[in-house]
């Protein structure tokens, strides 16, 4: 199975500021299709997690440009500008690539 | 607006079985791969089980493989996962989850605790 390892396991940011989010996994992420099939999730407080970034660097419909994605193989990173109050909660990344589907272990946001 | 709303949770013994349900719409329903994702209480997510547009492939990590049973009825837009044989371990919140080639959009979970 593919261990997804995110880090930090919880991140204070202040208002406006920048933070990034690493996500490890343990086998590249390449398929043989030669996507790269790794998302990031946002889980809100009291919500269901939704769908921030797809393969890799690509936003969801609705997803601010202040979310951005990157990496490869098996490094990732999410990075979140400009930070506003309704960025707080867990982010999750996860893989698609193969089964069975994994997810990383969250990083809580909180605002300082 | 896609809209997925699972029901049929509860309170149910260790041993029992318990099936739920995920009625969607806002969508083609038969287009898509749907999933199952589940999160123990203050814990991570966990996939479950995944289906085929048909139905004719199905798809589960060991923890449940031989104990769930994930089937859908694309004439009544909705997804169904069957647990049987449920253990304490299976107490969480169960996310029905449509897939593309991620997950994009979740219901808002129901609740299943497994407790005597």
């Amino acid at each position: 199975d593919v261990v997804m390892t995110q880090t930090p396991v919880s991140l204070s940011v202040s208002l406006g500021g920048q933070v990034s989010i690493s996500c490890r996994s343990s086998q590249s992420l390449v398929h043989n299709n030669g996507n790269t099939y790794l998302s990031w999730y946002l889980q809100k407080p009291g919500q269901s997690p939704q769908l921030l970034i797809y393969k890799v660097s690509n936003r969801f419909s609705g997803i601010s440009d202040r979310f951005s994605g990157s990496g490869s193989g098996t490094d990732f990173t999410l990075k979140i500008s400009r930070v506003e109050p309704d960025d707080l909660g867990v982010y999750y990344c996860g893989q698609g690539t193969q089964y069975p589907l994994t997810f990383g272990s969250g990083t809580k946001l909180e605002i300082k | 607006e896609v809209q997925l709303v699972e029901s049929g949770g509860g309170l149910v013994q260790p041993g029992r079985s318990l099936k739920l349900s995920c009625a969607a719409s806002g969508f083609t329903f038969s287009n898509y791969y749907m999933a199952w994702v589940r999160q123990a209480p203050k814990k991570g997510l966990e996939w479950v089980a995944t289906i085929s547009t048909s139905g004719s492939r199905t798809y589960y990590p060991d923890s449940v493989k031989g104990r769930f049973t994930i089937s859908r009825d694309n004439a009544k837009s909705s997804l169904y996962l069957q647990m049987n044989s449920l253990k304490s371990e299976d107490t969480a919140t169960y996310y029905c989850a449509r897939l593309t080639t991620v997950a994009d959009y979740w219901g808002q979970g129901v609740m299943v605790t497994v407790s005597s």
